[in-house]
């Protein structure tokens, strides 16, 4: 069955550096989606991706964040200057359309922890 | 703002025991909702969802019943196994049907520990 996969499962970074978290979505999908959730908060939508673009974000998604889809098959989250706050389990999804009634494919997440 | 509340964690129960997890939501218009579910080492997947008032989803025996009159979608099953242990969220999407996918707005989640 087709999945979502995420690189790394864990990543650990100290404050100030820059990380990639990398996710492959299912392969015939358009919509791209980035999710975080702070541990024991709630899961956060960041940020949607469509036709090489961001087609909506959350005000979490700041200056801090960028996305990318660099060579078709890839979806990345870059954060800048990553800060402490910025640790947390961070969630790729795909879907085929954009509509409400679709569902989206969740990864198994990056967590990331910067110390 | 649209949100999501569903009750807190952890809940244990011994097999073959009848869960309830409570969510309610608020929201403006008609949004889709949702059970996800994340397995030990899983990411999020979809248990079922239900698109318009007084639909019933259901999936592995887990049903829920959107109900408009008191903004719920309270998940159940009537007799849980060692294999449902999971964290299950509720989510509802604000976009109408039809519309684009917007965002998912996610509860806290709730952990659902079964004991033999």
């Amino acid at each position: 069955e087709p999945e979502v996969t995420q690189t790394p499962s864990h990543q650990v970074t100290q404050m100030g550096q820059e990380v990639i978290l990398r996710c492959v979505p299912i392969s015939n999908h358009l919509y791209f989606y980035w999710y975080r959730q702070i541990l024991g908060q709630k899961v956060e939508f960041l940020v949607s991706f469509y036709n090489n673009e961001i087609s909506e974000k959350s005000e979490i998604f700041d200056d801090q964040f960028s996305v990318e889809r660099p060579d078709g098959s890839n979806f990345t989250l870059k954060i800048r200057s990553t800060k402490l706050e910025d640790s947390a389990m961070y969630f790729c999804a795909s879907s085929e359309v954009g509509n409400s009634n679709t569902e989206a494919f969740f990864g198994q997440g990056t967590r990331l922890t910067v110390v | 703002g649209n949100s999501v509340t569903q009750m807190e964690g952890p809940v244990t129960l011994s097999e073959e025991a009848f869960l309830t997890i409570n969510c309610t939501y608020t929201a403006t218009g008609y949004p889709s909702l949702f059970w996800y579910v994340q397995y030990p080492g899983e990411g999020l997947q979809l248990l079922l969802k239900a698109t318009k008032a007084d639909d019933k989803g259901s999936n592995k025996g887990f049903e829920a019943t959107y109900r408009k009159e008191t903004t719920s979608f309270h998940l159940e099953k009537g007799s849980v196994q060692v294999s449902d242990s999971a964290v299950y969220f509720c989510a509802l999407s604000d976009r109408e049907y039809g519309g684009s996918q917007g965002n998912l707005i996610f509860g806290k989640g709730t952990k659902l520990s079964v004991k033999p």
